[in-house]
């Protein structure tokens, strides 16, 4: 079940920072939070991962609150191709057996 | 990178009859590889775990005999819809873990399935 809460939809304008909300609140100590995003009709892209510390990619970085109850995506810049459905996922990180379960997620609307 | 290919991408069949749908890793073997189903407007359901030579695990709700899967090989897997109805029409996601630690796991592109 999904353990994640994401606003429905938000609007960014092109070329400035995306801040994409995700709570967690019942969060276990071993589960990493995972983003995903999915543009439509396609499947599901991975963006970034973390358990406690910030992390920082080539796509977006990822702010995880010291409670580690909620985290933040942020794309920096956002572009019209980043319009999608960003999706934020508790799961325990190791092992091949466990799933990843979706919540209904964020959708993005980037504007011109 | 990894990737993770579906077959076909799109696919019409009549009612009654039934329609497979493959999962590959192209790079990579998998020994689990996961079933999704997407309708229209709504998020991603998980629907079984594929294991490589051994059943698959159905989560609650989701019929197992009616929704075959078959993880012969560390490379493929396999869903078959059997008998399917128009309520089946969804859009089927397959995933897989394309590598050791906490990566996260490859999605193929999907497959539409509309039932007539």
């Amino acid at each position: 079940d999904a353990k994640t809460t994401q606003p429905p939809s938000m609007d960014c304008a092109e070329g400035r920072a995306a801040n994409l909300p995700c709570n967690h609140s019942t969060i276990s100590g071993n589960e990493y939070v995972y983003w995903y995003r999915q543009i439509h009709s396609q499947g599901p892209q991975y963006i970034i991962h973390g358990l406690k510390n910030n992390e920082t990619n080539e796509m977006a970085s990822l702010i995880i609150t010291e409670d580690r109850k909620s985290s933040t995506l942020i794309l920096p810049h956002a572009t019209l191709r980043d319009t999608a459905v960003y999706y934020c996922i508790v799961r325990v990180g190791v092992g091949t057996g466990n799933q990843f379960y979706f919540g209904t997620g964020t959708s993005l609307t980037v504007i011109p | 990178g990894a990737v993770v290919s579906q077959h076909p991408s799109w696919v019409i069949c009549k009612s009654g009859t039934s329609v497979k749908i493959e999962c590959r890793s192209l790079d990579f073997q998998a020994t689990t590889m996961f079933w999704y189903r997407q309708f229209p407007k709504q998020s991603l359901m998980l629907m079984a775990t594929s294991n490589e030579g051994s059943k698959a695990t159905y989560e609650q709700g989701v019929e197992k005999d009616k929704f075959l899967i078959n993880h012969a090989s560390l490379t493929l897997s396999t869903l078959t819809v059997t008998s399917a109805h128009p309520e089946d029409s969804s859009f089927y996601i397959c995933s897989a873990r394309s590598g050791a630690g906490t990566y996260g796991y490859t999605f193929g592109s999907g497959t539409r399935l509309t039932v007539v």
